[in-house]
């Protein structure tokens, strides 16, 4: 019940294309989920995050759409850039305090090609 | 600038040796962890800490094990009963109503 499946696997797009990046979970106490962007040899870092009480949320290219009554999420990539190319990571926690009980997704990585 | 720091970046183990990542953080956070990633792998629970003083094991905490004597600070050892620790290693910390920061990782090889 604590899992967070994640597709696809990896994933290769064109230049300005828009790639998607799917994650369901079951538990339904999960209240905040983040994605994050993880380069090569990096620490992930936070890319943006949604609450369940709204269904989209933006942040300049990125957008995360959120499905409650299925229980999923998905990240859009809009205009994707060779630099967007990362292995992103779905998340899905309970409790937004300064303690948050994480379940991570297994990762996507994603390749834009020029 | 506020933010984790991990080192080293690279470390080399030989068998049966013990061996500590360093992990400190200027973010005045309270909540700390750490996790492992192999490759192609998601990201697995080694311990976490709630607060200075206290700490609890994660999914993977056999092997491995971890001090929190102040709140910047939170080692990570590997020991010679984690059979299998070549691994990137992540430490993180949480802020009320925000994510995880993560430091830049440290890179673990058994020789």
């Amino acid at each position: 019940q604590q899992q967070v499946k994640q597709s696809p696997q990896s994933l290769i797009v064109q230049k300005g294309g828009i790639p998607i990046i799917n994650c369901a979970y079951e538990n339904t106490a999960f209240d905040y989920f983040p994605w994050y962007q993880q380069f090569p040899g990096k620490g992930p870092a936070l890319l943006i995050a949604i609450r369940p009480d709204v269904s989209e949320k933006k942040e300049g290219r990125f957008t995360i759409s959120f499905n409650k009554s299925a229980k999923q999420f998905s990240l859009h990539i809009m205009d994707s850039q060779p630099g967007d190319s990362a292995t992103y990571f779905c998340a899905a926690s309970i409790g937004s305090g300064g303690y948050q009980k994480v379940t991570f997704g297994t990762g996507t990585k994603l390749q834009v090609i020029p | 600038d506020g933010g984790i720091t991990q080192s080293p970046k690279y470390l080399f183990r030989k068998e049966g040796q013990n061996v500590t990542l360093s992990c400190e953080q200027n973010l005045n956070h309270d909540a700390m962890y750490w996790y492992r990633q192999d490759p192609g792998q998601g990201l697995r629970l080694i311990y976490y800490s709630q607060i200075v003083n206290d700490f609890q094991k994660g999914d993977i905490a056999e092997g491995y094990s971890v001090s929190r004597e102040k709140k910047e600070s939170f080692p990570l050892t590997v020991t010679s009963a984690q059979k299998n620790p070549t691994a990137f290693y992540l430490c993180a910390s949480t802020s009320p109503n925000y994510g995880y920061t993560f430091g830049s990782g440290t890179r673990l090889t058994v020789v």
